[in-house]
């Protein structure tokens, strides 16, 4: 299995709220993504890195920013958690743009 | 815009038995990258099968195999000899070979049935 782990895995907090989401990797990758699955939508894109300091908008990137200084590192801020955000949060990386992405465990976030 | 359609939202099978997994796409382009996922109950996601869209043969892994029909646009996945760690939500994913992302279907719940 890919090298990569997500902190917190669980995490419950109140609206309003900054919260942040780690996804550390040891793989060395040059691509990172973060996703949120809901029923019904499947995943979902948020962010996504292509190198150190490298970022890009994903599909439902509103209210999420992103930061990547370090190669092994890729955070996602909720800038001010609301009740929409409740999902399960997953990160994945590549090594390249035309090869398979490989997830981490997944973080469910509950924001009341 | 790409777009990756799984027409089963739940399907069952007997165990040892064979099922076929459905996907259709669409897309303007001729050079593309196809997957398939498994996310068990743990919810990890893990890559089963990829296809290069310029291969016209099928990928295979042990059991897990591709019909991979580009004119129609399908990407169906066939699981031989099911087994009971086989029931998980299986997600069809496309990217471009021009792009850094990967669009997901919704997915289909396989179900095995002892």
């Amino acid at each position: 299995d890919a090298g990569i782990t997500q902190s917190p895995r669980h995490k419950v907090t109140e609206t309003g709220t900054p919260v942040t989401l780690r996804c550390h990797q040891t793989e060395n990758h040059r691509y990172m993504y973060w996703y949120r699955q809901d029923p019904g939508h499947g995943l979902r894109l948020i962010h996504y890195s292509y190198g150190v300091k490298d970022t890009d908008k994903g599909e439902v990137s509103d209210g999420y920013s992103v930061s990547r200084s370090k190669t092994e590192d890729f955070l996602l801020t909720l800038e001010s958690a609301t009740s929409s955000q409740t999902s399960v949060y997953f990160c994945a990386i590549s090594d390249s743009p035309q090869g398979a992405q490989y997830f981490g465990p997944g973080t469910r976030l509950l924001v009341l | 815009a790409q777009t990756v359609t799984q027409s089963q939202p739940e399907m069952s099978v007997q165990e040892a038995e064979t099922v076929t997994l459905s996907c259709t796409y669409d897309t303007s382009e001729s050079d593309y990258y196809l997957f398939w996922y498994k996310q068990p109950p743990s919810r990890q996601m893990i890559l089963v099968i990829r296809q290069e869209a310029y291969k016209q043969q099928n990928a295979t892994e042990n059991r897990f195999s591709v019909n991979f029909q580009k004119a129609a646009k399908s990407f169906s996945l066939k699981i031989s000899d099911s087994q009971l760690g086989d029931a998980a939500m299986y997600f069809c994913a496309y990217r471009s070979s021009r792009d850094d992302k990967i669009i997901f279907g919704k997915g289909t719940r396989l179900h095995i049935l002892p």
